[in-house]
Protein backbone atom coordinates (compact mmCIF):
# COMPACT_ATOMS: atom_id res chain seq x y z
CA UNK A 1 0.00 0.00 0.00
CA UNK A 2 1.56 3.78 -0.95
CA UNK A 3 2.25 5.95 1.44
CA UNK A 4 3.39 9.86 1.58
CA UNK A 5 5.17 11.36 4.25
CA UNK A 6 5.99 15.38 4.10
CA UNK A 7 8.23 16.22 6.71
CA UNK A 8 8.27 18.40 8.33
CA UNK A 9 5.01 18.90 9.10
CA UNK A 10 4.56 22.77 9.43
CA UNK A 11 7.94 25.15 8.38
CA UNK A 12 8.23 29.39 8.62
CA UNK A 13 11.22 31.51 7.09
CA UNK A 14 11.72 34.60 6.87
CA UNK A 15 10.90 36.36 3.21
CA UNK A 16 13.17 36.51 0.70
CA UNK A 17 14.49 33.14 1.55
CA UNK A 18 14.72 30.36 -0.69
CA UNK A 19 12.98 27.16 0.44
CA UNK A 20 12.64 22.93 0.07
CA UNK A 21 9.67 21.25 0.72
CA UNK A 22 10.31 17.02 0.98
CA UNK A 23 8.22 14.11 -0.22
CA UNK A 24 8.73 10.98 0.04
CA UNK A 25 6.29 8.06 -1.37
CA UNK A 26 7.00 4.16 -0.31
CA UNK A 27 6.10 2.73 -3.73
CA UNK A 28 8.12 3.61 -6.53
CA UNK A 29 4.95 2.17 -9.37
CA UNK A 30 3.95 5.52 -10.26
CA UNK A 31 2.37 7.51 -13.03
CA UNK A 32 3.19 10.83 -11.78
CA UNK A 33 3.41 13.11 -8.33
CA UNK A 34 1.46 16.55 -8.08
CA UNK A 35 2.52 19.12 -5.43
CA UNK A 36 -0.76 21.26 -4.91
CA UNK A 37 -1.38 24.17 -2.44
CA UNK A 38 -3.80 24.52 -0.08
CA UNK A 39 -5.20 27.79 1.65
CA UNK A 40 -7.20 27.64 4.75
CA UNK A 41 -10.58 25.74 4.73
CA UNK A 42 -10.39 26.36 0.57
CA UNK A 43 -9.89 24.02 -2.16
CA UNK A 44 -6.85 22.35 -4.05
CA UNK A 45 -4.59 24.55 -6.40
CA UNK A 46 -2.49 21.98 -8.55
CA UNK A 47 0.97 24.10 -8.65
CA UNK A 48 3.29 20.93 -10.40
CA UNK A 49 2.89 17.96 -12.08
CA UNK A 50 5.89 15.43 -12.48
CA UNK A 51 5.59 12.25 -15.15
CA UNK A 52 7.35 9.03 -13.58
CA UNK A 53 9.43 9.50 -16.75
CA UNK A 54 10.82 13.56 -16.01
CA UNK A 55 13.49 14.64 -13.08
CA UNK A 56 11.88 17.68 -12.67
CA UNK A 57 8.93 20.87 -13.62
CA UNK A 58 9.50 24.48 -13.25
CA UNK A 59 7.01 26.98 -12.89
CA UNK A 60 8.13 30.69 -12.14
CA UNK A 61 8.99 30.48 -8.80
CA UNK A 62 8.83 26.90 -8.41
CA UNK A 63 10.93 23.72 -9.11
CA UNK A 64 9.57 20.55 -8.46
CA UNK A 65 11.88 17.36 -8.78
CA UNK A 66 11.51 13.82 -8.79
CA UNK A 67 13.46 10.51 -8.11
CA UNK A 68 11.33 7.71 -8.54
CA UNK A 69 14.10 5.04 -7.96
CA UNK A 70 14.55 6.45 -4.35
CA UNK A 71 11.09 7.36 -3.62
CA UNK A 72 11.49 11.15 -3.44
CA UNK A 73 10.50 14.22 -4.75
CA UNK A 74 11.03 18.26 -3.42
CA UNK A 75 9.41 21.46 -4.51
CA UNK A 76 11.73 24.55 -4.45
CA UNK A 77 10.31 27.85 -4.12
CA UNK A 78 12.56 31.02 -4.53
CA UNK A 79 12.42 34.13 -3.20
CA UNK A 80 9.49 33.35 -0.94
CA UNK A 81 7.02 35.75 -0.58
CA UNK A 82 4.23 36.30 2.50
CA UNK A 83 1.38 35.32 -0.34
CA UNK A 84 3.38 31.78 -0.45
CA UNK A 85 2.17 31.13 3.53
CA UNK A 86 -0.21 27.91 2.38
CA UNK A 87 -0.06 24.01 3.29
CA UNK A 88 1.61 22.14 0.52
CA UNK A 89 0.84 18.65 -0.28
CA UNK A 90 2.10 16.28 -2.29
CA UNK A 91 0.22 13.33 -3.97
CA UNK A 92 1.40 10.07 -5.83
CA UNK A 93 -0.91 8.59 -8.89
CA UNK A 94 -1.14 5.39 -8.69
CA UNK A 95 -0.92 2.64 -12.22
CA UNK A 96 -3.79 0.60 -12.03
CA UNK A 97 -6.94 2.22 -10.54
CA UNK A 98 -5.55 6.20 -11.08
CA UNK A 99 -6.02 6.97 -7.10
CA UNK A 100 -3.95 9.80 -6.19
CA UNK A 101 -2.57 8.72 -2.95
CA UNK A 102 -1.62 12.27 -0.53
CA UNK A 103 0.68 12.99 2.18
CA UNK A 104 -0.72 15.13 4.93
CA UNK A 105 0.96 18.17 4.43
CA UNK A 106 3.45 20.78 4.97
CA UNK A 107 2.20 23.95 6.35
CA UNK A 108 4.28 27.09 5.47
CA UNK A 109 3.98 30.51 6.96
CA UNK A 110 6.38 32.90 5.39
CA UNK A 111 6.83 35.82 7.66
CA UNK A 112 7.58 39.70 6.50
CA UNK B 1 -13.09 27.65 -18.34
CA UNK B 2 -12.20 23.71 -17.74
CA UNK B 3 -13.19 23.20 -14.27
CA UNK B 4 -14.60 20.70 -11.45
CA UNK B 5 -17.55 22.17 -9.83
CA UNK B 6 -19.56 20.76 -6.67
CA UNK B 7 -22.80 21.84 -4.84
CA UNK B 8 -23.71 22.67 -2.40
CA UNK B 9 -20.23 24.43 -0.96
CA UNK B 10 -21.58 24.10 2.38
CA UNK B 11 -24.31 22.01 4.11
CA UNK B 12 -25.39 21.34 7.67
CA UNK B 13 -27.88 18.87 8.22
CA UNK B 14 -28.91 16.50 10.47
CA UNK B 15 -28.39 12.08 11.22
CA UNK B 16 -30.13 10.01 9.00
CA UNK B 17 -31.48 12.67 6.25
CA UNK B 18 -30.37 11.63 2.77
CA UNK B 19 -28.34 14.27 1.11
CA UNK B 20 -26.34 14.01 -2.49
CA UNK B 21 -23.89 16.29 -3.14
CA UNK B 22 -23.30 16.77 -7.24
CA UNK B 23 -19.99 16.83 -9.21
CA UNK B 24 -19.63 18.02 -12.66
CA UNK B 25 -16.76 18.46 -14.82
CA UNK B 26 -16.25 20.22 -18.33
CA UNK B 27 -12.79 18.66 -19.70
CA UNK B 28 -14.36 15.00 -21.42
CA UNK B 29 -12.12 13.32 -18.44
CA UNK B 30 -12.81 10.02 -18.04
CA UNK B 31 -11.71 9.39 -14.19
CA UNK B 32 -13.55 11.03 -11.57
CA UNK B 33 -13.22 10.39 -7.75
CA UNK B 34 -14.42 11.49 -4.22
CA UNK B 35 -11.95 12.55 -1.45
CA UNK B 36 -12.77 13.22 2.01
CA UNK B 37 -9.78 15.43 4.06
CA UNK B 38 -10.00 15.37 7.67
CA UNK B 39 -7.42 17.19 10.09
CA UNK B 40 -4.74 14.93 10.33
CA UNK B 41 -5.54 12.46 8.07
CA UNK B 42 -4.98 13.72 4.99
CA UNK B 43 -7.33 13.11 1.63
CA UNK B 44 -8.35 9.91 1.52
CA UNK B 45 -10.40 8.33 -1.65
CA UNK B 46 -13.60 7.64 -0.94
CA UNK B 47 -14.98 5.99 -4.55
CA UNK B 48 -13.76 6.30 -8.09
CA UNK B 49 -14.95 6.11 -11.30
CA UNK B 50 -13.27 5.03 -14.61
CA UNK B 51 -15.95 5.51 -17.32
CA UNK B 52 -19.40 6.39 -17.00
CA UNK B 53 -21.23 3.08 -15.19
CA UNK B 54 -17.94 1.78 -13.86
CA UNK B 55 -17.65 3.16 -10.38
CA UNK B 56 -15.33 1.09 -7.83
CA UNK B 57 -14.31 1.84 -3.90
CA UNK B 58 -11.68 3.84 -2.29
CA UNK B 59 -10.17 3.36 0.93
CA UNK B 60 -12.81 5.06 2.91
CA UNK B 61 -16.35 4.13 1.05
CA UNK B 62 -18.77 3.12 3.69
CA UNK B 63 -21.51 4.85 4.44
CA UNK B 64 -21.42 6.08 0.79
CA UNK B 65 -22.88 5.74 -2.30
CA UNK B 66 -21.86 6.82 -6.46
CA UNK B 67 -23.39 6.98 -9.20
CA UNK B 68 -22.08 7.26 -13.14
CA UNK B 69 -24.90 7.57 -15.36
CA UNK B 70 -23.08 10.55 -17.57
CA UNK B 71 -19.51 11.18 -18.37
CA UNK B 72 -19.48 14.65 -16.84
CA UNK B 73 -21.26 13.61 -13.27
CA UNK B 74 -20.34 11.85 -10.52
CA UNK B 75 -22.81 12.91 -7.37
CA UNK B 76 -21.93 11.82 -4.26
CA UNK B 77 -24.90 10.12 -1.96
CA UNK B 78 -25.26 9.77 1.99
CA UNK B 79 -28.16 8.00 2.59
CA UNK B 80 -27.97 7.83 6.09
CA UNK B 81 -25.51 10.93 7.22
CA UNK B 82 -23.70 10.29 10.68
CA UNK B 83 -21.54 12.86 12.55
CA UNK B 84 -18.39 11.15 11.81
CA UNK B 85 -19.13 12.21 8.07
CA UNK B 86 -18.31 15.74 9.03
CA UNK B 87 -15.48 16.75 6.73
CA UNK B 88 -14.74 18.80 3.41
CA UNK B 89 -14.87 16.52 0.56
CA UNK B 90 -13.90 17.29 -2.85
CA UNK B 91 -14.39 15.59 -6.00
CA UNK B 92 -11.36 15.41 -8.83
CA UNK B 93 -11.39 14.42 -12.06
CA UNK B 94 -8.59 13.67 -14.57
CA UNK B 95 -7.67 11.66 -18.17
CA UNK B 96 -6.63 7.97 -17.83
CA UNK B 97 -3.52 6.26 -18.23
CA UNK B 98 -0.11 7.40 -19.03
CA UNK B 99 -0.48 11.19 -20.91
CA UNK B 100 0.95 14.26 -21.00
CA UNK B 101 -2.18 15.91 -19.52
CA UNK B 102 -3.34 14.18 -16.81
CA UNK B 103 -3.28 16.14 -14.39
CA UNK B 104 -6.09 15.76 -11.66
CA UNK B 105 -8.36 19.02 -11.48
CA UNK B 106 -9.96 19.35 -8.12
CA UNK B 107 -13.20 20.99 -7.52
CA UNK B 108 -13.54 23.87 -4.90
CA UNK B 109 -14.86 21.76 -1.96
CA UNK B 110 -18.10 21.06 0.08
CA UNK B 111 -18.39 21.38 4.03
CA UNK B 112 -20.43 19.43 5.30
CA UNK B 113 -21.57 18.76 9.25
CA UNK B 114 -23.96 16.36 10.41
CA UNK B 115 -25.26 17.09 13.35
Amino acid sequence: KQEVTQIPAALSVPEGENLVLNCSFTDSAIYNLQWFRQDPGKGLTSLLLIQSSQREQTSGRLNASLDKSSGRSTLYIAASQPGDSATYLCAVKGIGNEKLTFGTGTRLTIIP
Amino acid sequence: EAQVTQNPRYLITVTGKKLTVTCSQNMNHEYMSWYRQDPGLGLRQIYYSMNVEVTDKGDVPEGYKVSRKEKRNFPLILESPSPNQTSLYFCASSFRGVALDNEQFFGPGTRLTVL
